[in-house]
């Protein structure tokens, strides 16, 4: 169980394009997701926090209008990185948290050209 | 969050106990200490986790320190597949404090 997928896993996209990636908690429901970043042979980063019908909580230098997140339901939570440039290249994982304890899906590469 | 310090690197021979060290002098009452894996290119994965006493499941076994200064992941037959990035994070784990914060992690290479 507490199976965390994402769609797509990887994708390439031109400059100035849009992106949405989506995350879903297969078998459970996850009143709280999470989005992360990682760069090559670096340790993840938070980005938001996110909780069902509410609007995502940002960290700190992360930019809100640049990467959308709308939690719809308690299965699915939605990153849309938005006039993407190639700096916003990065694997982006998210992760669902039920109870104390919280899953992670398998990722998706971001490529932008 | 409590802070946590790793050793960045650690081998572990194969079919031995491979035994991660994480500090966190720092933490709260209310924190628990999570471990999560990251095999290359792939989401971390859930290890264990625990607030004030030793925790065992088909994975691995997590000894807390008394005064839960300090903790210690215990994989008790390392196989080459556990080779990865360990992370161990302090967290409340639930509300909008309970974010799990990634440090650099300990690389675990195991060998044959």
């Amino acid at each position: 169980g507490a199976v965390v997928s994402q769609h797509p896993s990887w994708v390439i996209c031109k400059s100035g394009t849009s992106v949405k990636i989506e995350c879903r908690s297969l078998d459970f429901q996850a009143t709280t997701m999470f989005w992360y970043r990682q760069f090559p042979k670096k340790s993840l980063m938070l980005m938001a926090t996110s909780n069902e019908g509410s609007k995502a909580t940002y960290e700190q230098g992360v930019e809100k209008d640049k990467f959308l997140i709308n939690h719809a339901s308690l299965t699915l939570s939605t990153l849309t990185v938005t006039s993407a440039h190639p700096e916003d290249s990065s694997f982006y994982i998210c992760s669902a948290r039920v109870y104390y304890e919280q899953y992670f899906g398998p990722g998706t590469r971001l490529t932008v050209t | 969050d409590a802070k946590t310090t790793q050793p960045p690197s650690m081998d572990c021979a194969e079919g031995r106990a491979a035994n991660l060290p994480c500090n966190h002098s720092t933490i709260s009452g209310n924190e628990y200490v999570y471990w999560y894996r990251q095999i290359h290119s792939q989401g971390p994965q859930y290890i264990i986790h625990g607030l004030k006493n030793n925790e065992t499941n088909e994975m691995a076994s997590l000894i807390i320190t008394e005064d839960r200064k300090s903790s210690t992941l215990i994989l008790p037959h390392a196989t080459l597949r556990d080779t990865a990035v360990y992370y161990c994070i302090a967290s409340k784990g639930s509300g909008n404090t309970g974010k799990l914060i990634f440090g650099q992690g300990t690389t675990l290479q195991v060998k044959p």
